[in-house]
Order: structure tokens, then sequence, then C-alpha cells
């Protein structure tokens, strides 16, 4: 079993959809958690931190469920340039450092 | 992205030859790191270096020696390049050095190498 799971895709969505990604990770001493961006080709980037209280950044909210090791990302009102992978990150700094990402899942927002 | 810069950006070898992938980051971070991207496997962690003079092995070490060379710089060497090799490579480094996991990452535009 991956540390990291996504669903990989692709998602397929018209603009102004809603769509949520799922992530569950299997380290319970994980500390911290992101999603990162992807485009085509590019190096990743950060989209938005994690936190357990849940955490919203205008058309995207992020959401950790401790308990059960699932984090998922969920975006409102689609538009064409959120078309990118999404990585799942998940880090921890016991017994050494590990960050893991996540292969990601592949949005195509559609016109 | 100028804070993390990787060369070169492109690159051909053939089975056995060496290379070797620079990187170097103006944001004054201690820590350094070099991953591998390949299709449906995500990021994977080959070597970093907490500080400089300090080089830790990660996920994937095999097959590739690294060098920090000073604060800014961390080389990741391919002493005898195999087609398994053949992957897109990113430095990285994060905001507040290693024991922050916290920061975030900032990585460089990548280094997409081919082994024939």
């Amino acid at each position: 079993r991956k540390e990291v799971e996504q669903d990989p895709g692709p998602f397929n969505v018209p603009e102004g959809a809603t769509v949520a990604f799922n992530c569950t990770y299997s380290n319970s001493a994980s500390q911290s958690f992101f999603w990162y961006r992807q485009d085509c080709r590019k190096e990743p980037k950060l989209l938005m931190s994690v936190y357990s209280s849940g955490n919203e950044d205008g058309r995207f909210t992020a959401q950790l469920n401790r308990a059960s090791q699932y984090i998922s990302l969920l975006i409102r009102d689609s538009k064409l340039s959120d078309s990118a992978t999404y990585l799942c990150v998940v880090s921890s700094n016991t017994g050494g450092f590990k960050t893991i990402f996540g292969a990601g899942t592949r949005l195509f927002v559609k016109a | 992205n100028a804070g993390v810069t990787q060369t070169p950006k492109f690159q051909v070898l053939k089975t056995g030859q060496s290379m070797t992938l620079q990187c170097a980051q103006d944001m004054n971070h201690n820590s350094m790191y070099w991953y591998r991207q390949d299709p449906g496997m995500g990021l994977r962690l080959i070597y970093y270096s907490a500080s400089e003079g300090t080089t830790d092995k990660g996920e994937v070490p095999n097959g590739y020696n690294v060098s920090r060379l000073n604060k800014r710089e961390f080389s990741l060497r391919l002493e005898s390049a195999a087609p398994s090799q053949t992957s897109v490579y990113f430095c990285a480094s994060p905001r507040g050095g290693l024991a922050e996991t916290t920061g975030e990452l900032f990585f460089g535009e990548g280094s997409r190498l081919t082994v024939l």
C-alpha cells in the first residue's frame, strides 16, 4: 500500500462545477499536510496547507480528518485555469525527515 | 521561480554515461532536496541535505551521489546512467530548514533526463 494515495483521475468537469479530491495517508504520526498544484511540464507549487480545523482560500477548501487519515480538497466554481494536477503531500519529522507526495489527481476543466 | 535554479533543463544520455545535475538556491535556506518524478509514482526523495556539509539518503538513492558544495549549491550525480533513471528531476528547498516541515517547498523548474 502506498503511503499517500490519491484517485489518479482524470476528472473532467465543466466550468462552474464543484469538484472534490480525496487523499488517504497511512502514517498516523504525520504532522503536516498540504495540497500542491502542478501544471503540465512545470514544477509543483504550494496551493494551500491543510489544518485540523479546515481552511478555506477563496474557491478552495481543504479538510483534514486525522481519525480517518483522510484529506480532501474542494474546488467550487471551477475555472479553465484550474486545469492541472493536484498533489496531496504529507510530512512528518519523527524518525527522520519524511515528506511523501501522492501521485496526483489530474483535473480538466472544460468550457 | 528565481529561488531555485536547476541545470540542465534537458539531457539525453546513453547507458553507462555519467552526468551531474546542478541546483542552486538564493533563499539562504539550510535544507535542499533532490526528487525524481515518474508517471503514476509521485515525487520520490533521492537525497537530501539538512545543512552545508551533510547529506542523507532518501527513498530511492541507489545509482546516485550528491554533493553539498556550499549553502547555495546541491548537485546530483549519475555515475553510470541506466534507462531506469529516465525521469524528471526536481531540486527543492523548504522555508525554514529541515525541522520545519510545516514550511513551503520551493521547487526548481525540473530537469528532464532520458537515458537510452
